[in-house]
């Protein structure tokens, strides 16, 4: 299995709190993706990043910032949390999508805003 | 309009069935196209990738029409096992990859 480990697993926070989720991979692969998954939806893309320092946002990106300051971790920083964004977090990681390399997931982050 | 778009399913099909799925996407700057499988709160893991020739790993076919923008995946002699939801991907020629909603498989004995 890809080194690609997503911390914490669980989280149970109150409306309001800033959360921030880890993606920590192994593998040193350049490109990082957070995404989110909900039921009824499929994985719907929150940011993602190509480098170190190097961001972009995807289609759901309001009320999430990241950061990639090293190139094996990527964070998700949910500002002040909302129920909406309650929600099973995804992160992946792949070398260079555009040549048909797979993308890597890790085991996901079950968030629960209350 | 979703960049991509799945057959909604959900498909029931006895087993040594053929099941054929369909995936469709907008951005026309789409470089590469993968197949993943889902299982039950489970991580997506990748089934196959897309080529514009086709290709086929054992019963799975895929397929890939650039003109009509336009993937499919054929799973023939269906198993139990391949009971999963099946999410078509597409990824642009910046690295952003792009989910389809996903079509779920129930292969029943």
């Amino acid at each position: 299995d890809a080194g690609i480990t997503q911390s914490p697993r669980h989280k149970v926070t109150e409306t309001g709190t800033p959360v921030t989720l880890r993606c920590h991979q192994t593998e040193n692969h350049r490109y990082m993706y957070w995404y989110r998954q909900d039921p009824g939806h499929g994985l719907r893309l929150i940011h993602y990043s190509y480098g170190v320092k190097d961001t972009d946002k995807g289609e759901v990106s309001d009320g999430y910032s990241v950061s990639r300051s090293k190139t094996e971790d990527f964070l998700l920083t949910l500002e002040s949390a909302t129920s909406s964004q309650t929600s099973v977090y995804f992160c992946a990681i792949s070398q260079d999508p555009s040549l048909n390399t797979e993308a890597f997931f890790g085991q996901g982050t079950r968030l629960t805003v209350v | 309009r979703k960049e991509v778009e799945q057959d909604p399913g959900p498909f029931n099909v006895p087993e040594g069935a053929t099941v054929a799925f369909n995936c469709t996407y907008s951005n026309s700057a789409s470089q590469s196209f993968f197949w993943y499988r889902q299982d039950c709160r489970k991580e997506p893991k990748l089934l196959m990738s897309v080529y514009s020739s086709g290709n086929e790993d054992g019963r799975f076919t895929a397929q890939l029409n650039r003109a009509s923008q336009y993937i499919s995946l054929l799973i023939r002699d269906s198993k139990l096992s391949d009971s999963a939801t099946y999410l078509c991907v597409v990824t642009d020629n910046a690295g952003k990859s792009t989910f389809g909603d996903g079509t779920t498989l129930t292969v029943k004995p």
